[in-house]
């Protein structure tokens, strides 16, 4: 049973225009909610991340939100550029503000997003 | 670059063999853990390993094992190879502070075929 789910595995966008991607979990011990980019024969690179705590961080070009009452967190780029074009995973850690390890990241299957000049 | 290294790049082997993986980490990050990817799979989290001692586990099979060392790299050791173990096999490292977010810094991975 998958606890995160990206249930779009590709996304096609202009460049300059927004990327939205998504992702939906039903974990609510989930704490911490984290994106990765990654590119083909590469390892993921972090990219941004959100505590429950929160409902939105920004970073530069990219901002995550989180709707706890929803499970659903979304990552939007703006504006897309070609070089965002890669495979997006959305992760998610049970609780570790209570001391307990952060080791079992859950990783979403991932969506590919391709920005077109 | 994430600072975090795995050796070697691919792996090639036959059914029923043992391979070992090994990846070191960040310097000053204690944490090393483990994820396989398959195909059309996201990475599914195997093992974490903390200063030389096991952390958590995952869906790790009974084939596969691990292990940190004194200067903190780490080996997974796969046994009696079948061919689905065939995936990208990442490791990560992170400072793993108590009580707070670290962020897991991964490698470039290791792609085992098993013919």
């Amino acid at each position: 049973d998958q606890q995160v789910k990206q249930n779009s595995p590709s996304l096609s966008v202009q460049e300059g225009r927004i990327s939205i991607l998504n992702c939906d979990y039903t974990n609510s011990m989930f704490d911490y909610f984290l994106w990765y980019k990654k590119y083909p024969a590469e390892g993921p690179t972090f990219l941004i991340s959100i505590s429950s705590i929160k409902d939105k961080n920004e970073d530069g070009r990219f901002t995550v939100f989180l709707n706890k009452s929803a499970k659903h967190l979304s990552l939007h780029i703006v504006p897309s550029q070609p070089g965002d074009s890669a495979v997006y995973f959305c992760a998610a850690s049970p609780r570790v503000r209570y001391g307990g390890s952060q080791g079992n990241l859950i990783f979403g299957k991932g969506t590919k997003l391709s920005v077109k000049p | 670059d994430s600072g975090v290294t795995q050796t070697p790049k691919h792996l090639i082997t036959a059914t029923g063999q043992r391979v070992t993986l090994r990846c070191s980490p960040r310097s000053g990050d204690l944490s090393v853990y483990w994820y396989q990817q398959s195909l059309d799979q996201g990475l599914q989290f195997l093992i974490q390993y903390y200063n030389g001692e096991e952390r958590a586990k995952g869906n790790i099979l009974e084939r596969f094992s691990a292990q940190q060392f004194p200067d903190l790299h780490s080996e997974l050791n796969l046994s009696s190879l079948e061919l689905g173990d065939s995936a990208l096999y990442f490791c990560a490292s992170s400072v793993e502070t108590s009580g707070r977010w670290d962020t897991q810094y991964f490698g470039p991975g290791t792609r085992l075929t098993v013919l």
